[in-house]
């Protein structure tokens, strides 16, 4: 099937720790994108990439790395750097006009 | 700058009742796309609708409807005669008719919570 995979779905990490997310598509999209949710909250866009090794900065991007090696792959790294990294992590890839969602990551910082 | 507005944090009602989620946007782009997602408590979003600024007719879709009035910058979704499985998180977002990236701008997003 078709779809956007990420993994792990939790996570725990002790403060001052890098933790990478995995993010991958088999849906042959050029751009993806990850989005951050607090609680009670909407999502917020951290990096987005348009094609292979490109990538953009979002509203929140401090604290945080991608990299885009392959198309069908956007891994999100939380530095230690990220002052507030608990947070649920989404993971985007489009075609225009329309945006596909993963399930999420749950990240908890210890 | 874009911005959307949901302004109910929290909806409750009783199985079988029409409900209403209400959503303003703000852009200074003529041409640009509005969204409805679905995130149940599993936490994936589920894609509803996706509306572009050139459209204003109203859609229907089973017990599912959306009113988009440009005049007042609203994008409103109603469900009719609810349904316990209807209860989650509804998010409205915008994004610009940019061919390359949708970069969406979410609202807040409304709880809704059907009892039975």
């Amino acid at each position: 099937d078709g779809g956007i995979t990420q993994s792990p779905k939790y996570l725990f990490r002790k403060e001052g720790q890098n933790v990478t997310l995995s993010c991958e598509q088999n849906l042959n999209h050029d751009a993806m994108y990850w989005y951050r949710q607090d609680p009670g909250q909407g999502l917020r866009l951290i990096y987005y990439s348009q094609i292979v090794n490109d990538f953009q900065k979002g509203d929140i991007a401090e604290g945080y790395s991608v990299s885009r090696e392959k198309k069908e792959s956007f891994p999100l790294t939380v530095t230690s750097a990220q002052k507030n990294p608990t947070a649920f992590y989404l993971c985007a890839s489009s075609i225009p006009g329309e945006l596909f969602f993963g399930e999420g990551s749950r990240l908890t910082v210890l | 700058a874009q911005k959307v507005t949901q302004a109910q944090t929290e909806i409750s009602v009783v199985e079988k009742e029409d409900v209403t989620l209400d959503c303003v946007y703000e852009t200074r782009d003529t041409t640009y796309y509005l969204f409805w997602y679905k995130q149940p408590p599993s936490g994936e979003l589920v894609f509803l609708i996706r509306r572009n600024s050139f459209d204003e007719q109203n859609e229907i879709s089973g017990r599912y409807s959306w009113n988009f009035q440009k005049s007042t910058s609203s994008f409103n979704f109603t469900i009719t005669a609810s349904q316990v499985v209807d209860s989650a998180v509804y998010f409205c977002a915008l994004s610009e008719a940019d061919q390359g990236a949708q970069k969406l701008v979410f609202g807040q997003g409304t709880r809704l919570t059907i009892n039975p």
